[in-house]
């Protein structure tokens, strides 16, 4: 079985600061590790992936993720924040490989609120 | 592409009711998923559809629930009886190969009230 905990359930920041978005995660097998994002009355999109090579992996929007294999983590980062921004942030992961077809396991969120 | 179009986008019904929703996923995606998001329990995975067969509906929590694929182009989750329990935004997604690593294309979901 496999588990996520995200850190922090609410985060505030002032805009142009930096973040960081805490995940850890439990898991017996290798595996594959995604940060997917939540605006208001939206579905979940997808903000970047870690599948394998550099465990430094970057969003067009400016977020990066490292997973640490040793600490089985999988932090989010942005050095500088929007407004636009504010959004509820999950952290999820599944097995690599395997027949696990996409049964990602999430956190439980956390909401970034960027204040002007 | 119009992306995972689910409908209603809003559903309020009362205890007892039958409660259908409904999902078109991103066409050529051969996966679909169910999940339900509520605060106590966060995002949930129902069931999961591979080339229209349920493949697995371990989440599904009880036998008032049932899904169903009758096509590569349409699916329905069903709740009858429904009971405020039910209460929860529930998201289809989409995805193509469904290897670990493919990513899920969610629609807007619904959000069901029952009272």
């Amino acid at each position: 079985a496999q588990s996520v905990t995200q850190l922090d359930s609410q985060v505030p920041v002032f805009e142009e600061a930096p973040v960081e978005l805490r995940c850890n995660y439990s898991s017996s097998v290798s595996v594959y590790l995604f940060w997917y994002v939540q605006y208001p009355n939206q579905g979940l999109q997808l903000l970047l992936k870690y599948l394998s090579g550099s465990t430094l992996v970057e969003s067009i929007n400016g977020f990066e993720a490292e997973f640490n294999k040793s600490q089985t983590s999988f932090h989010l980062r942005k050095p500088s924040v929007h407004i636009s921004d504010t959004a509820e942030y999950f952290c999820a992961v599944v097995n690599a490989g395997g027949t696990s077809y996409g049964k990602l396991t999430f956190g439980q969120g956390t909401i970034l609120t960027v204040h002007p | 592409d119009a992306g995972v179009i689910q409908s209603p986008r809003h559903e309020v019904t009362e205890m007892g009711q039958e409660v259908t929703l409904r999902c078109k996923p991103i066409s050529g995606h051969d996966y679909l998923f169910w999940y339900r998001q509520t605060m106590m329990r966060g995002l949930e995975l129902l069931i999961y559809f591979n080339n229209n067969v349920p493949i697995d509906d371990s989440g599904m929590p009880e036998d008032r629930f049932s899904a169903k694929m009758p096509n590569a182009s349409f699916s329905t989750l069903k709740i009858q009886p429904s009971e405020p329990r039910d209460s929860a935004v529930y998201f289809c997604a989409s995805s193509f190969g469904g290897g670990g690593g493919s990513p899920l294309h969610f629609g807007n979901g619904t959000r069901l009230t029952v009272t």
